[in-house]
């Protein structure tokens, strides 16, 4: 079975600032994609980034990037420059590779709060 | 982009009343789709993979002659919540895979309300 962690319920950042969200997982597969989602107020689910687990460069999408520990099974999220937008739900989640099915895996979720 | 309808956005039903909601993909085929609900401040959970002319399949816990999935086309899963209660009051998230690959699209999400 696959568990997701996120031991961060709520979080908060300064403008501008810097701020990592954890994140670890727990599987026995070797292929998998590691995912964070964002979720706003709306409810809409929006990806933020993707990691595929046979890449061992970090993710990187604009302000946002992963920090990968394979080995560890950590797959935390560091947002740069924060801006008061970022402010949302956000899950880590894991998905098996090919052939083993495309549901995904989630984490019980980080609430970021963006201090103007 | 690809985008996945939902509909409806939000809608309220009586105790023991059955409620449909629908989760379309608008520009492309999705052979398969997920089911999930959210409680509040909650993760989501999943409920059912759902695969087109097939039965979907149902994750351990989740009823299935409660929560009728229908994939009878490839842009079309319906969710059924048949004689609903206050506690089926959730939000309810549909994602749909698109193509071979691993790019799943979300829909907007439902919001039923049982009174």
């Amino acid at each position: 079975a696959q568990t997701v962690t996120q031991s961060q319920p709520e979080m908060s950042v300064q403008e501008a600032e810097t701020v990592t969200l954890s994140c670890t997982y727990d599987t026995s597969e070797s292929n998998y994609y590691l995912f964070w989602y964002k979720q706003p107020p709306s409810r809409q689910m929006i990806l933020v980034i993707r990691q595929e687990a046979y890449k061992q460069q970090n993710a990187t999408e604009n302000r946002f990037s992963v920090n990968f520990q394979k080995a560890a099974k950590s797959f935390s999220l560091k947002i740069s420059d924060s801006q008061l937008g970022d402010t949302a739900m956000y899950f880590c989640a894991f998905m098996k590779g090919y052939g083993g099915g495309n549901q995904f895996y989630f984490g019980t979720g980080t609430s970021l709060t963006v201090i103007p | 982009g690809a985008v996945v309808s939902q509909h409806p956005s939000r809608v309220i039903c009586k105790s023991g009343t059955s409620v449909k909601i629908e989760c379309r993909s608008l520009d492309f085929q999705a052979t398969t789709m997920f089911w999930y609900r959210q409680f509040p401040k909650q993760s989501l959970m999943l409920m059912a993979t759902s695969n087109e002319g097939s039965k979907a399949t149902y994750e351990q816990g989740v009823e299935k002659d409660k929560f009728l999935i229908n994939h009878a086309s490839l842009t079309l899963s319906t969710l059924t919540v048949t004689s609903a209660h206050p506690e089926d009051s959730s939000f309810y998230i549909c994602s749909a895979k698109a193509g071979s690959g691993n790019t799943i699209y979300f829909g907007e999400g439902s919001w039923l309300t049982v009174v």
